[in-house]
């Protein structure tokens, strides 16, 4: 399978708890992004990375997530003190960095903080 | 930031019928997608058309970037048809902005 791939595809945790998900990227794909669903909205963005830089951060990145990307290849998300708030769905997408910049995106981590 | 409506937000449809929906977009974009959100969550690439037509079997996009809107076209829907469609734009080559979605129902 070349397409990208998240894991786990679903993570239930305590309130309180740091939580961490993995994004593996098409493979020959130097942009990597991070989106976050909530129930019945579009996703939304999070922050991009192009090889191992973080370029973008949104505002809906507070300061308990943090994502790297350290050797331009895999992602990872952290979130710590998890919060009820924070419980969605966390979609991860990559694309070349030349046109066509068309994204593909990974079946998603759903996330349930209790 | 952009902005991107999609309308209908909802949509019931008989299996057969054909259907439009439609995406308006508040700014110049240089990418713009659309997706099918299958019941298990995952955005399903449908069409990469910042401007001009593509066709692909039953589905048919147009995006008409100087008036700042794209239309998808469903043809002799079916129920597996069913689902949530996203139109997407990016800008700069960066983040895409989505829409608010179209919820479909293909009825049998």
């Amino acid at each position: 399978d070349t397409g990208v791939s998240q894991d786990p595809r679903h993570k239930i945790t305590k309130r309180g708890q740091n939580v961490t998900f993995r994004c593996d990227p098409i493979s020959e794909h130097n942009r990597l992004y991070w989106y976050r669903q909530t129930l019945g909205q579009g996703p939304e963005f999070l922050t991009y990375f192009q090889n191992e830089a973080q370029l973008e951060k949104s505002r809906l990145l507070s300061d308990r997530f943090s994502a790297e990307r350290p050797k331009g290849s895999f992602s990872t998300l952290e979130i710590q003190r998890t919060e009820q708030g924070d419980s969605a769905m966390y979609l991860c997408a990559s694309s070349l960095d030349a046109n066509p910049r068309e994204a593909f995106f990974g079946q998603g981590t759903r996330l349930t903080v209790v | 930031g952009i902005q991107v409506e999609q309308s209908p937000p909802d949509l019931i449809l008989q299996e057969g019928a054909n259907s439009t929906l439609r995406c308006n977009f508040s700014d110049s974009v240089n990418n713009l997608q659309w997706f099918h959100q299958n019941p298990w969550g995952q955005l399903i690439n449908l069409f990469y058309i910042p401007s001009g037509t593509k066709q692909n079997g039953r589905l048919s996009a147009t995006t008409v970037a100087t008036e700042r809107y794209s239309l998808l076209y469903i043809s002799s829907s079916q129920t597996t048809d069913s689902g949530v469609y996203f139109c997407a734009v990016g800008a700069a080559g960066n983040k895409l902005t989505f829409g608010g979605g179209t919820r479909v129902l293909v009825k049998p």
